[in-house]
């Protein structure tokens, strides 16, 4: 029972450089999200999905966009990486039921050089 | 706005101690979901509890237990008898429904010595 599964776990980047986060999730659940987990912060909403071709942005979504490929499928993209992108990112998802939890990827830290 | 308020960064208590991790939160809506997470050092988030606003019952899950009072808009969490396996960072998180995602505080980094 896979859950939420992020990939890459671990990445380095230039500044400049682009990627993408990858996030697929196989509770057939609605609703996935994109947080950021950095020192002193907590967790931070980048940008959330609350069904297949809908995205809406968080509290940060400054300097990401997302793609909702399929139910399955949440992507998040550094289109010109900066060095206060270093952070931990952490893919969720939630059945559209409101009385649910979310559950978690196993994040991806990433460091923008 | 809603607001998740753990005022204690961190927590360091010896073993078989009882810890309290407060969360404090702010909201408008009446109807809203409040729920604890546990991050090991291993770094994944472990869903702990979930109470909805309207049902104030105290819960006791072993040695876990967690006390909401809207009245003061708190949700702590007591941990009794820890355990050196407790040592984590524990999140409060705040849901007010549709489709927005948990508003989270800024975490309480529990140290337990053995």
């Amino acid at each position: 029972n896979a859950g939420v599964t992020q990939t890459p776990k671990f990445q380095v980047l230039k500044t400049g450089q682009s990627m993408t986060l990858q996030c697929a999730q196989d509770m057939n659940h609605n609703s996935m999200y994109w947080y950021r987990q950095d020192p002193g912060m907590g967790l931070r909403l980048i940008y959330y999905s609350a069904s297949e071709g809908t995205t809406d942005k968080g509290e940060v979504p400054n300097g990401y966009n997302v793609s909702r490929l399929n139910k399955r499928e949440f992507s998040l993209r550094l289109e010109s990486a900066a060095p206060s992108q270093t952070s931990v990112y952490f893919c969720a998802s939630r059945d559209g039921q409101v009385n649910t939890e979310a559950f978690f990827g196993q994040g991806t830290r990433l460091t923008v050089v | 706005a809603q607001k998740v308020t753990q005022a204690q960064t961190e927590i360091s208590v010896v073993e078989k101690e009882d810890v309290t991790l407060d969360c404090v939160y702010e909201t408008r809506d009446t109807t809203y979901y409040l729920f604890w997470y546990k991050q090991p050092p291993s770094g994944e988030l472990v869903f702990l509890i979930r109470r909805n606003s309207f049902d104030e019952q105290n819960e006791i899950s072993g040695r876990y237990s967690w006390n909401f009072q809207k009245s003061t808009s708190s949700f702590n969490f007591t941990i009794t008898a820890s355990q050196v396996v407790d040592s984590a960072v524990y999140f409060c998180a705040l849901y007010r429904g549709g489709a927005d995602g948990l508003t989270f505080g800024k975490g309480t980094h529990l140290i337990i010595q053995p």
